[in-house]
């Protein structure tokens, strides 16, 4: 079992850059969501879709980011343009069918916005 | 009412003592509990879960209690081990996929 493949596991890039952050869910899982962690905040819920489908976006922090799922096998989280408040590890999860599933985590993304 | 409080922020506990994590709820409608546990540069994963219909649930060396009529619910981990040191989530779910986190505990146990 693969697990949730998150690329890349570290990004520095400089304020006002593009920023895509890529996920891989676990073959067969329907759910996908999006978290962002911060020591000041926390994990963050930002997005969460159901067969492909965004179905809850109220965690996305502006208009600055966006979240695409082209087919079940993979998302993307895009922050444009960065800032460096953005800094953080990014992390994608799925789930299988099922109310209160198990969330599988990919290892993150630590991302830092100079 | 959508939150999950979490205590305390850090822990430091002696090998082979009980650490003790609390959780609290204002959300009636949650029916899952589940407590996640984090060791560094990976993500969270599932430890032991519990549902509101019983006031305690084991697995090995991790306890979960549940007071229902208190909202409140916490992890017990007896004769702590140096591998245990990682941060921990309690969360909260309503039956849907979304889960709601508390903000987390670093736990530490010393050799």
């Amino acid at each position: 079992d693969a697990g949730v493949i998150q690329s890349p596991r570290h990004e520095v890039t400089e304020m006002g850059q593009e920023v895509t952050l890529r996920c891989k869910p676990i073959s067969g899982h329907n759910s996908l969501f999006w978290y962002r962690q911060t020591m000041m905040r926390g994990l963050e819920l930002l997005i969460y879709f159901n067969n492909n489908v965004p179905i809850d976006d109220s965690g996305m922090p502006e208009d600055r980011f966006s979240a695409k799922m082209p087919n079940a096998s993979f998302s993307t989280l895009k922050i444009q343009p960065s800032e460096p408040r953005d800094s953080a590890v990014y992390f994608c999860a799925s789930s299988p069918e099922g109310s209160n599933q198990p969330q599988h985590f990919g290892d993150g993304t630590r991302l830092s916005i100079l | 009412q959508q939150q999950v409080k979490q205590s305390p922020q850090s822990l430091i506990v002696q090998k082979g003592g009980i650490s003790i994590i609390n959780c609290a709820y204002e959300n009636t409608a949650f029916d899952y509990f589940p407590w996640y546990q984090q060791f560094p540069g990976k993500g969270p994963a599932l430890l032991i879960a519990i549902r509101p219909d019983v006031s305690e649930k084991k697995e090995g060396r991790f306890t979960i209690s549940f007071n229902k009529s208190a909202k409140q619910f916490s992890l017990h981990i007896m004769d702590s081990q140096p591998g245990d040191s990682a941060t921990y989530f309690c969360a909260a779910s309503m039956g849907d996929d979304k889960i709601i986190f508390g903000k987390g505990t670093r736990l530490h146990i010393l050799p």
